[in-house]
C-alpha cells in the first residue's frame, strides 16, 4: 500500500501571501500524481494530474510541480485569498496500488 | 451538466437497518468508485467498478456491497450498518482507469448509524 504523506497538516496564511506545501510518495512503481481542492460543504475538485518528472502545471495562482525520483510534489498558491479557504489533497497512482491512493490533506485557512 | 449524483445526501439510521445510498453520472464514465472519509484519515476506497457487471474490493470494503448492472448506477449498499460505517461517504468517475485521467466526485452522503 503506498505511503502518501502530506504536509503540513494544516496551514494559516494571511490574505495576499503566498505559501505553499508538499506530498511526499513512494517513488517507485509510479503513473501519475493527482492534486484536488476540497472546499467545506463541497465535493473535491481535480486541480493538476501530473505524470512527468520535472512537470511544471499552472492554473490561475496556483502552481504545482513534481519530482518521481525522489517522490514529492509541491503546491503553490500566489497572492492567497479568502476563496483559496480549502484542503488540499494529493493522490499517487503507482503500479504496486492500481488505484489512487490519498493523502489526509493539508487544511489551508485564509486570514482576511 | 456533467455531474455525479448522490443520495441521499444526509441519512440518520440505526443499527442493522439495511440501507442504499445511490451514485449515478451521466458523462459515461467507465470507471466509478465509492470513498469513504474520517478525521484524521484520507480518503479510502471502498469498492470500485472498471465497467458494468464488474467489480473489486478496495482497501476498506468489509460491511459493504455494490453493483454494476448499468454504467450510469453505482449503488453502496449496507446490509446491516454499524456504528462504524458512521462516515461521509463520496462516489466518484472517470472516464477510464484514474491514472492521467481526472476524477469526478458526487457531493458527499453523510451517514450516521445509531
Amino acid at each position: 500500500i503506498l505511503n502518501v504523506e502530506q504536509s503540513p497538516q494544516s496551514l494559516h496564511v494571511q490574505e495576499g501571501d503566498s505559501t505553499n506545501f508538499t506530498c511526499s510518495f513512494p517513488s517507485s512503481n509510479f503513473y501519475a500524481l493527482h492534486w484536488y481542492r476540497w472546499e467545506t460543504a463541497k465535493s473535491p475538485e481535480a486541480l493538476f494530474v501530473m505524470t512527468l518528472n520535472g512537470d511544471e502545471k499552472k492554473k490561475g495562482r496556483i502552481s504545482a510541480t513534481l519530482n518521481t525520483k525522489e517522490g514529492y510534489s509541491y503546491l503553490y498558491i500566489k497572492g492567497s485569498q479568502p476563496e483559496d479557504s480549502a484542503t488540499y489533497l494529493c493522490a499517487p497512482f503507482g503500479s504496486g496500488a492500481q488505484k489512487l491512493v490519498f493523502g489526509q490533506g493539508t487544511r489551508l485557512t485564509i486570514n482576511p | 451538466e456533467a455531474q455525479v449524483t448522490q443520495n441521499p445526501r444526509y441519512l440518520i439510521t440505526v443499527t442493522g437497518k439495511k440501507l442504499t445510498v445511490t451514485c449515478s453520472q451521466n458523462m459515461n464514465h467507465e470507471y466509478m468508485s465509492w470513498y469513504r472519509q474520517d478525521p484524521g484519515l484520507g480518503l479510502r476506497q471502498i469498492y470500485y467498478s472498471m465497467n458494468v457487471e464488474v467489480t473489486d474490493k478496495g482497501d476498506v470494503p468489509e460491511g459493504y456491497k455494490v453493483s454494476r448492472k448499468e454504467k450510469r448506477n453505482f449503488p453502496l449498499i449496507l446490509e446491516s450498518p454499524s456504528p462504524n460505517q458512521t462516515s461521509l461517504y463520496f462516489c466518484a468517475s472517470s472516464l477510464g482507469l484514474p491514472i492521467t485521467g481526472e476524477l469526478f466526485f458526487g457531493e458527499g452522503s453523510r451517514l450516521t448509524v445509531l
